[in-house]
């Protein structure tokens, strides 16, 4: 079974800070990762996702995600904080199927942004 | 914009009555999801499909049923609502290569 523990529901950084969301995960087979940002009263947006190429990922609005596999561990980073990233993010694994994500989801975070 | 349509986008209904949540999409993919989101909880699988009457059971699927009868569609029924089944619901279609994506949601309220 897989599973992902995002550590801290709530991360808070000032404007211009680095941004850094923990996730670590479990899976017994080569896992696609994904993060997803949820603003309010919205859907899921997909960030960025890592499907086996290269471990450091980039996404959109300037975020970015490192794979390693000694760690388990596939946290998303951003340079330089912005008030309009204030929102929840997701991390998500799934097994690499053929065209299917089955996704298992963690508790999610919720970035605040301190100007 | 993956071409998914949720409805309705919010519902109020009564304890004990059915309720059937319909996802529409515009694109022609084989697998389709639905998740329900909770505080404290992420989101979480109830049901998924992999092509025309073909559904199986996620994590929390009891108290639902879901059907398949046409590729564009994939509908989600609560056959006797109860508060516990006030949440978010999602459905999310898979893009081979690119991940999964999400329809806006249904906010569903049981009271």
């Amino acid at each position: 079974a897989q599973s992902v523990t995002q550590l801290g529901s709530h991360v808070s950084v000032s404007e211009g800070a680095l941004v850094l969301l923990r996730c670590n995960y479990s899976s017994s087979v080569p896992p696609y990762l994904f993060w997803y940002v949820q603003y309010p009263n919205q859907g899921l947006q997909l960030l960025l996702k890592y499907t086996s190429a290269a471990t450091l990922v980039k996404g959109i609005n300037g975020f970015e995600a490192e794979f390693k596999k000694s760690e388990t561990s596939f946290h998303l980073t951003k340079p330089s904080a912005h008030m309009s990233d204030a929102a929840e993010y997701f991390c998500a694994v799934s097994d690499s199927g053929a065209g299917s994500y089955q996704l298992t989801f963690g508790k999610g975070t919720k970035l605040s942004v301190i100007p | 914009d993956a071409g998914i349509t949720q409805s309705p986008r919010h519902k109020v209904t009564e304890t004990g009555t059915p309720v059937t949540l319909r996802c529409h999409q515009t694109e022609n993919h084989r697998y389709m999801y639905w998740y329900r989101q909770d505080p404290g909880h992420g989101l979480r699988l109830i049901h998924y499909s992999y092509g025309v009457k073909d559904t199986d059971k996620g994590e929390v699927s009891d108290g639902y049923s879901v059907s398949r009868s046409k590729t564009e569609d994939f509908l989600l029924t609560l056959e006797s609502a109860t508060s516990s089944q006030t949440s978010v619901y999602f459905c999310a279609i898979s893009v081979a290569g690119e991940g999964a994506f999400f329809g806006q949601g249904t906010r569903l309220t049981v009271v």
